[in-house]
């Protein structure tokens, strides 16, 4: 069965850095995009980041643009989440997402993680 | 940026019927996908592609996309049916190219 479990998460103080993975199993990681989305305290999902299958693209919400980083390691099946010049407002909990269907960037999201809270 | 917005809170008795809205601009030419989340849970998508229902989804839940509104409707409300829900588009050149919806917290009285 499918799985995704993010860690990485913690407390940090504003202008630092975390890195968050996601270890996937239970499907050929190397085949599908992979997403970060996040949920502030009290408040509804934003999209965060995805990252196509083979890490030749990558695309983030204008709000984390320059600061993070997505990637991954599909000899690993891991995804992973560089946070740079961490703000109070990027406090949430992050969760990884696998996309649903190949071939197009018209998807939905699968399965998800159950996160790991940053808190800055 | 396109912007979805449902109501805040549905209260709805077992066994009656609860209707979530989603609404933006022209979101009938959109594919709509809903998402249900509960505490502490990850986040389960009930409907994609605007009707599609994955497997393990009840056939109590469904989906319907035209004009300004998408709707997910859950017929026969149980207990286990209270979360938030969250209806998400692709926005393609937006700010966020998947965007969700403002979110919907249903209770079942």
């Amino acid at each position: 069965q499918v799985q995704l479990v993010e860690s990485g998460g913690g407390v940090v103080l504003p202008g630092k850095s975390l890195r968050l993975s996601c270890a996937a199993s239970g499907f050929t990681f190397s085949v599908y995009d992979m997403h970060w989305v996040r949920q502030a305290p009290g408040k509804g999902l934003e999209w965060v980041a995805v990252i196509s299958h083979d890490a030749a693209s990558q695309k983030y919400a204008d709000s984390v643009k320059g600061r993070f980083t997505i990637s991954r390691d599909s000899a690993k099946n891991t995804l992973f989440l560089q946070m740079n010049n961490l703000r109070p407002e990027d406090t949430a909990t992050y969760y990884c997402a696998k996309v649903g269907i190949t071939g197009t960037d018209e998807v939905f999201f699968d399965f998800w993680g159950l996160g790991t809270l940053v808190a800055v | 940026s396109y912007v979805l917005t449902q109501p805040p809170s549905v209260s709805v008795a077992p066994g009656k019927t609860a209707t979530i809205t989603c609404g933006g601009h022209n979101i009938g030419v959109r594919n709509v996908h809903w998402y249900q989340h509960k505490p502490g849970q990850a986040p389960v998508v009930v409907i994609y592609y605007d009707t599609g229902r994955p497997s393990g989804i009840p056939e109590r839940f469904s989906g319907s996309n035209s004009g300004n509104t998408a709707t997910l409707t859950i017929n026969r409300v149980e207990a286990g049916d209270e979360a938030d829900y969250y209806c998400q588009v692709w926005d393609r050149g937006g700010d966020h190219l998947y965007v969700f919806g403002t979110g919907t917290k249903v209770t079942v009285l």
